[in-house]
């Protein structure tokens, strides 16, 4: 079974300062991870994934992940904060090997509020 | 291009009554996925279909839930009869088959009075 985890329900920072979102997983072999946000009565977005190759990988809005293999981590990051940003994150796995299970499962969100 | 498109996008019904949503994937996505959200429970795989076919449908709750797709581009998800606890935001999401990176619709938010 495969698993994630957000352990923080919420994350506050200050517009400017960096951010960090944390997610770890549970995955049988090599994993397939994936950021999603989620802004307010709308659907999820895609932000970023890690399929291979570059263990710092580079999405959308200026966001950035880092896979962590021996921590089994992949902590969403961005340098400089914007009021913009508050949303709700989600982290997402599912494991390479297993092309014939291609949902993801989900971790339960953190939900990041930027103050001007 | 379009997205994943949903329909309703809100619906408020009472306790007994049939609920059916829809879903039109990504064109030229062969993979479908139905997700619930809830706060208790967060994001759960209902049910998804490869190439029409459903693949796992685990998650689906119970009988009162059921899933068709009659064809590539079109996908309804039904509850029969609803309940005040099926009030959640259900989603649908699509894929390619041989692609990585699932994208979500709008969301149909249902409210089971």
């Amino acid at each position: 079974a495969q698993s994630v985890a957000q352990p923080e329900d919420q994350v506050n920072v200050a517009e400017g300062n960096p951010l960090t979102v944390k997610c770890t997983y549970s995955v049988s072999g090599n994993p397939y991870l994936f950021w999603y946000v989620q802004y307010p009565n709308r659907g999820l977005q895609f932000l970023l994934k890690y399929i291979t190759g570059d263990n710092l990988v580079k999405g959308s809005y200026g966001f950035e992940a880092e896979f962590n293999k021996s921590q089994t981590s992949f902590h969403l990051k961005k340098p400089s904060a914007l009021v913009s940003d508050s949303a709700l994150y989600f982290c997402a796995v599912r494991a390479s090997m297993d092309t014939g299970r291609r949902a993801l499962t989900f971790g339960s969100g953190t939900r990041l509020q930027v103050q001007p | 291009d379009a997205g994943v498109i949903q329909s309703p996008r809100h619906e408020v019904t009472e306790m007994g009554q049939e609920v059916t949503l829809r879903c039109k994937p990504i064109s030229g996505h062969n993979s479908l996925f139905w997700y619930r959200q809830t706060m208790m429970r967060g994001l759960e795989l209902l049910i998804y279909f490869n190439n029409n076919v459903p693949i796992d449908d685990s998650g689906m709750p119970e009988d009162r839930f059921s899933a068709k797709m009659p064809n590539a581009s079109f996908s309804t998800l039904k509850i029969q009869p609803s309940e005040p606890r099926d009030s959640a935001v259900y989603f649908c999401a699509s894929s390619r088959v041989d692609g990585n990176t699932i994208y979500f619709g709008e969301g149909s938010w249902l409210t089971v009075v």
